[in-house]
């Protein structure tokens, strides 16, 4: 069983569509979490960095952890053709250094 | 802020022959940085970690003599790839982490290597 896992996709919406993009994982010593949007050829980008339980907004973006179920999740509000990407959630222990990531889905919005 | 440079952007170079990477925070200091490796379609793959002024960490499996980490100063890492073969060919990404900002890294732009 792989630490992280995360649906690969691809997933297709409609422009406007609100996207929920997720990640489950098992270790418990992961104390934060990262979603990074990646495009075709192009380095990841960090988008959302959380370290405790609940929401956290920023924009359109909207991460949400929850610690207990081990599970966090990515929500895109009023999505845009420009967002298609692949999204990759990524976690660390608490003083780690490496990013545990999940696999990315790759996510498609359609005009 | 916290931008990553990575140059060149895209290399091919013929088998046997070696090539540097370099990996530059622009905007803030990074005392760890990261290389990884991604094929296509694939997540990144962590190939080492890179503490400044010390010797880097390798991941199981990554060979140490062939791909040569230099962290030199707070801002600058480099990768260097040695007798490159075709199957070296591969989208190599290095990231900073940021000095002041706890477990967040940012990632470079990526660097297309093919080897011929």
């Amino acid at each position: 069983q792989k630490e992280v896992e995360q649906d690969p996709g691809p997933l297709s919406v409609p422009e406007g569509a609100i996207v929920s993009l997720n990640c489950t994982y098992s270790n418990s010593a992961f104390q934060y979490f990262m979603w990074y949007r990646q495009y075709s050829r192009k380095g990841p980008e960090l988008l959302m960095y959380t370290y405790s339980s609940g929401n956290k907004e920023d924009g359109r973006f909207t991460a949400q952890v929850d610690k207990s179920s081990k599970y966090i999740s990515l929500f895109i509000r009023d999505s845009q053709p420009s967002d298609s990407a692949t999204y990759l959630c990524a976690m660390v222990t608490g003083g780690g250094n490496k990013l545990t990531f999940g696999t990315g889905t790759q996510l498609k919005v359609e005009l | 802020g916290a931008v990553v440079s990575q140059h060149p952007s895209w290399v091919i170079c013929k088998s046997g022959t070696s090539v540097k990477i370099e990996c530059r925070s622009l905007d803030f200091q990074a005392t760890t940085m990261f290389w990884y490796r991604q094929f296509p379609k694939q997540s990144l793959m962590l190939m080492a970690t890179s503490n400044e002024g010390s010797k880097a960490t390798y991941e199981q499996g990554v060979e140490k003599d062939k791909f040569l980490i230099n962290h030199a100063s707070l801002t600058l890492s480099t990768l260097t790839v040695t007798s490159a073969h075709p199957e070296d060919s591969s989208f190599y990404i290095c990231s900073a982490k940021h000095l002041y900002r706890d477990n967040e890294q940012y990632f470079g732009p990526g660097t297309r290597l093919t080897v011929t």
